[in-house]
């Protein structure tokens, strides 16, 4: 079974600031790898799909990159409304999701 | 816009059965993957298992001996069923419309489901 993890766990930022989170697959996943973004008390809610494209109403500022084993969602300047928990998930053989980074106020 | 909503049992006890049901709004059935997706309290997302629209269902294998996943296409919706459950299976139950491609992009609100005696 695929295993991702998700690094750091806690990423301290301060709005305006550029936010970098990684998630890495235990094996190749091809660009079958999605991220998410989870605010408290809420459902998730889809930001990249296919490693690099961006869900219908996703601002700019979010990007994802990578393939294979090793995967990033970049967040160019956070936003107030960023601070959040941010899941990666891979799609080969059945859905797994990565343990989550949450990224706070620095 | 499609939406879905779901709705079921909420406190229970240990070795009952959780069921849940979700109903898609606004939108085709076919073409996508139902799923069932849980949270336990300050924890991760775990998928439990979909089913598509001609009634052909998945389940992660850590837990495929206690889920039926079913659909009504009459109705449009699909139901969750999770035998014999613990204290472990305390968790918000979301349901989720999976596309082909594979990313989950449509959520239900969730429920959350304890489980105590």
């Amino acid at each position: 079974e695929i295993v991702l993890t998700q690094s750091p766990v806690t990423l301290s930022v301060s709005p305006g600031e550029r936010a970098t989170l990684s998630c890495r697959a235990s094996q190749s996943v091809s660009s079958k790898l999605a991220w998410y973004q989870q605010k408290l008390g809420q459902a998730p809610r889809l930001l990249i799909y296919d490693a690099s494209n961006r869900a219908t109403g996703i601002p700019a500022r979010f990007s994802g990159s990578g393939s294979g084993t090793d995967f990033t969602l970049t967040i160019s300047s956070l936003e107030p409304e960023d601070f959040a928990v941010y899941y990666c998930q891979q799609y080969t053989n059945w859905p797994r999701f990565g343990p989550g980074t949450k990224v706070d106020i620095k | 816009q499609v939406q879905l909503q779901q709705w079921g049992a909420g406190l229970l006890k240990p070795s009952e059965t959780l069921s849940l049901t979700c109903a898609v709004y606004g939108g085709s059935f076919s073409g996508y993957y139902w799923s069932w997706i849980r949270q336990a309290p300050g924890k991760g997302l775990e998928w439990i298992g979909e089913i598509n629209h001609s009634g052909s269902s998945i389940y992660n294998p850590s837990l495929e001996s206690r889920v039926t996943i079913s659909i009504d296409r009459s109705k449009n919706q699909f139901s969750l069923k999770l035998s014999s459950v613990t204290a472990a299976d305390t968790a918000v139950y979301y349901c989720s419309r999976r596309r082909a491609s594979g990313s989950f992009d449509l959520w239900g609100r969730g429920t959350l489901v304890p489980v105590s005696s």
